[in-house]
């Protein structure tokens, strides 16, 4: 089981450049999010997942869209970078809630540098 | 809209000794989850403990134990006999039971760098 992967794990882009950064999960979740970790700021949610084909924006999505066309993956573009989306970039997946808690489980991250 | 405030942006602790990182929240429902994100120079985000509204027991992980105080909205980590390896972020998080439009999304506190002295 590899869990929550991210990839890259690195990526340096220009101002104006593209990029799509995948997660893929082996957990059978449902539920896929991506977050953005900023210095102080803790993780706030971009875009996220309910089931496949479906996606939802979360607090901050300006710039950023996102698809799920298989369940277990989970990508996110930038069609523009700006060196605010310079970031960390964290994915995240769950289990549809029934009863109890039903944890996140998060990728390792990705770091992104926009010039 | 629910919010986390972590009053603490570092704390440091004595190897062995005991910290507790404090951690309050806002919101007007009576049900949801809480949580604490552990997160070390590797960056991988690592559940520390959970705690459910509804019940009035703290929750405990081996050195890791929580002071839930629902009335003054309080959710507060302690971590006894601290050692090297808990030097780290660590975040408080809070999840609704209700659909939320079905995200179920967690919302994070802006979290406390622990830093643990030999």
């Amino acid at each position: 089981n590899a869990g929550v992967t991210q990839t890259p794990k690195f990526r340096v882009l220009k101002t104006g450049q593209s990029m799509t950064l995948l997660c893929a999960q082996d957990m059978n979740h449902e539920y896929m999010y991506w977050y953005r970790q900023d210095p102080g700021m803790g993780l706030r949610l971009i875009h996220y997942s309910v089931g496949e084909g479906t996606t939802a924006k979360g607090e901050v999505p300006d710039g950023y869209n996102v698809s799920r066309l298989k369940k277990q993956n989970f990508l996110l573009g930038l069609e523009s970078a700006a060196p605010s989306q310079t970031s960390v970039y964290f994915c995240a997946s769950k289990l549809r809630w029934l009863a109890g808690v039903n944890e996140q489980f998060f990728g390792p991250g990705t770091r992104l540098t926009v010039l | 809209a629910q919010t986390v405030t972590q009053s603490q942006p570092e704390m440091s602790v004595q190897e062995a000794e005991t910290v507790t990182l404090s951690c309050t929240y806002d919101t007007s429902e009576s049900d949801y989850y809480l949580f604490w994100y552990k997160q070390p120079p590797s960056r991988q985000m690592i559940l520390v403990i959970r705690q459910e509204a509804y019940k009035q027991q703290n929750a405990t992980e081996n050195r890791f134990s929580v002071n839930f105080q629902k009335a003054a909205k309080s959710f507060s980590l302690k971590i006894s006999d601290s050692q090297l390896g808990d030097a780290a972020m660590y975040f408080c998080a809070y999840r609704s039971t209700r659909s939320q439009g079905g995200s179920e999304k967690l919302v994070f506190g802006k979290g406390t760098k622990l830093t643990v002295n030999p």
